[in-house]
């Protein structure tokens, strides 16, 4: 099992730019979630997905941002147009029938 | 005055010594508990659980204990290597059926060699 895979590992964009980040689920996995990182904030909970249906997407910051699962094994995460307030880790982490997250590696946003 | 970013709570031990990281949780109705790792560029790695019927549970060198009564949860780690060395997150889950984790945020470990 390879793990939830995240892409790109690193991002370096322009202010204004659109930004969208990867996530395929760990197979069999069926609870998708997205988190961002940042020293002032640690660790916030975006939006997450159960059986490709969003469920709450009250953490996503502005309009700026959103999410989508076309299928159940993966998920995008865009910004348009993107802030250097933006830059961070972002995290998605699957979630299977026993509740427990994987995370994958992440992909650190730097938006210049 | 304006927070200039997370303080996390750090905890230094000797090589060899047992840690103990503590975490306090919101919800009494939790009913799942998670201890997760983070090593500097790496996603957080899933350590133990332990579900709110229980009280302790273990794994290879590390011990979460649950005291619900206080709402307390506790990572106790044998024997600290300085592999051990990272932040330490406990996560509760939301008493629904979406599996939704809230995590707290956080305390580093440092391990004095």
């Amino acid at each position: 099992d390879a793990g939830v895979i995240q892409s790109p590992r690193h991002e370096v964009t322009e202010m204004g730019q659109e930004v969208t980040l990867r996530c395929k689920l760990i197979s069999g996995h069926n609870s998708l979630f997205w988190y961002r990182q940042t020293m002032m904030r640690g660790l916030e909970l975006l939006i997450y997905f159960n059986n490709n249906v969003p469920i709450d997407d009250s953490g996503m910051p502005e309009d700026r941002f959103s999410a989508k699962m076309p299928n159940a094994s993966f998920s995008t995460l865009k910004i348009q147009p993107s802030e250097p307030r933006d830059s961070a880790v972002y995290f998605c982490a699957s979630s299977g029938r026993n509740y427990g997250y994987t995370f994958g590696s992440g992909t650190r946003l730097t938006v210049v | 005055g304006e927070s200039v970013g997370l303080h996390l709570p750090t905890l230094s031990v000797q090589e060899g010594d047992n840690s103990i990281i503590n975490c306090a949780y919101s919800n009494s109705a939790s009913d799942y508990f998670i201890w997760y790792k983070q090593e500097s560029g790496k996603g957080p790695q899933f350590i133990i659980d332990i579900r709110s019927n229980m009280d302790k549970g273990q794994g290879q060198r590390v011990t979460v204990l649950l005291n619900k009564t206080v709402k307390h949860l506790s990572l106790q780690i044998a024997a600290t290597q300085p592999g051990d060395s990272a932040v330490y997150f406990c996560a509760e889950k939301e008493p629904s059926n979406t599996g939704k984790l809230i995590f707290g945020q956080g305390t580093t470990l440092q391990v004095k060699p």
